[in-house]
């Protein structure tokens, strides 16, 4: 067990709907990151918070956004859903803001049908 | 071409036998990661380094910054060592990960 904490574990839902994924980060930890994982793609980084600010961005499409919140947990919303937004989403935890050890939660499931 | 690349992409191997898993990459980098994810979809971090060589337990990862090259070496395999490992960089004073595409590895009793 890592210490960090997704939910939902599964999520199923249509195109066009709007998600939403929560992060809780290891206690301590500063900085939250989220990645994509599709068969077609592998893992994929999206984007990165550290307290509170957005920190890097990778290739995060505009209907997707992220926010971290003061308690630290942060939330990735998915919009206007696409077929090929069917992945495991992967966010992660690290103390520091530079480069360091990161701990991943277990992932979210999007199914979109 | 990938800017983190691995090989083999799938390797099979008899309980006992010792096994190297290689990561090549082609940016500038302030660590290199290697990352297990079992079948159920798990990731854990393995290591984390930047020179030399780090050790846990039958597990060694080494690097060659000049050569932008790295191995992780399982001695001893065993079955519960079946998963994919997966190669990934942070960019040059960036949190941010580039990750190669995975090997998988079965051992078989």
């Amino acid at each position: 067990d890592s210490g960090v904490t997704q939910t939902p574990k599964h999520l199923i839902t249509a195109t066009g709907q709007r998600v939403t994924l929560r992060c809780s980060p290891r206690s301590g930890d500063l900085s939250v990151y989220w990645y994509q994982q599709s068969l077609d793609q592998g893992l994929q980084f999206l984007i990165q918070y550290y307290n509170g600010e957005e920190r890097a961005k990778g290739n995060i499409l505009e209907r997707f956004s992220a926010q971290q919140f003061p308690d630290l947990h942060s939330e990735l919303n998915l919009s206007s859903l696409e077929l090929g937004d069917s992945a495991l989403y992967f966010c992660a935890s690290s103390v520091v803001g530079g480069p360091g050890e990161q701990y991943f939660g277990p992932g979210t499931r999007l199914t979109v049908t | 071409k990938n800017e983190v690349e691995q090989s083999p992409q799938n390797l099979t191997a008899q309980e006992g036998e010792f096994i190297t898993i290689n990561c090549s990459y082609s940016v500038g980098i302030s660590a290199l990661h290697w990352l297990q994810q079992h079948p159920g979809g798990g990731i854990v971090s393995l290591f984390m380094l930047s020179s030399g060589k780090k050790k846990h337990g039958r597990l060694i990862a080494t690097i060659n910054i000049q050569e932008k090259h790295s191995s992780l070496h399982i001695t001893a395999s065993h079955p519960r060592d079946s998963a994919v490992y997966i190669c990934a960089v942070s960019h040059h004073n960036t949190d941010k990960l580039i990750f190669g595409t995975g090997t998988r590895l079965q051992v078989f009793p």
